[in-house]
């Protein structure tokens, strides 16, 4: 599958605790965002990557929040001391762009995080 | 920032007719509009996209129009089918900045 995976798919975790999800973008794309999707809503802009170069974060991004993307290819996104707002789906998409230019964002299947 | 909102948030059409959705965006450097389709558990795919340079784009059954003065643009859906059921949304970005801004979402039923 030449597609954006993500992983892991699902994830349970308690109040307090550290989570870590990966995203592997398709391998040519330069640019790799950061979305948060609850139910019944539309998916909000967390942050994205040019390359390994952080080039955005969004004001939702708490300081609990941080993202990674070491060697411009796979990123991570870690929540730390996790609260219950954080139960959400979250999505990983990719493109490649051109400065200046948009280019089709490619999702991945999503990390559905519960925190009880 | 930008802002889009999208109406309506659900529509039932019977199958065969017609299906259209709705939104305004309130940036107007806004440049780039794409529309996803996100079946239940699912990732968003793109169905289709309009750049600001062009007032509409077509794909078979599915159109879209942009009204750069206006501020608005719509997903037109022709001869609808089951599989068209799903939710829709339409999202907006600028040159200068690639995050997409996204509506709320339309969820369409297709009756048969």
């Amino acid at each position: 599958d030449t597609g954006v995976s993500q992983d892991p798919r699902h994830k349970i975790t308690k109040r307090g605790q550290n989570v870590t999800f990966r995203c592997d973008p398709i391998s040519e794309h330069n640019r790799l965002y950061w979305y948060r999707q609850t139910l019944g809503q539309g998916p909000e802009f967390l942050t994205y990557f040019q390359n390994e170069a952080q080039l955005e974060k969004s004001r939702l991004l708490s300081d609990r929040f941080s993202a990674e993307r070491p060697k411009g290819s796979f990123s991570t996104l870690e929540i730390q001391r996790t609260e219950q707002g954080d139960s959400a789906m979250y999505l990983c998409a990719s493109s490649l762009g051109l400065a200046g230019v948009q280019e089709t964002q490619y999702f991945g299947p999503g990390t559905r995080l519960l925190v009880l | 920032g930008e802002n889009v909102e999208q109406h309506p948030s659900t529509l039932s059409v019977q199958e065969g007719d017609s299906a259209v959705i709705k939104c305004t965006y309130s940036d107007s450097a806004s440049n780039y509009f794409p529309w996803y389709k996100q079946e239940l558990g699912k990732r968003p795919q793109l169905i289709i996209d309009i750049r600001s340079n062009v007032g509409e784009k077509k794909d078979q059954r599915i159109a879209v129009t942009l009204n750069k003065t206006a501020k608005h643009f719509s997903l037109h859906i022709t001869e609808t089918q089951p599989e068209d059921s799903a939710v829709y949304f339409c999202a907006a970005s600028t040159r200068s900045n690639y995050q997409l801004i996204w509506g709320a979402g339309t969820k369409l039923i297709i009756k048969p």
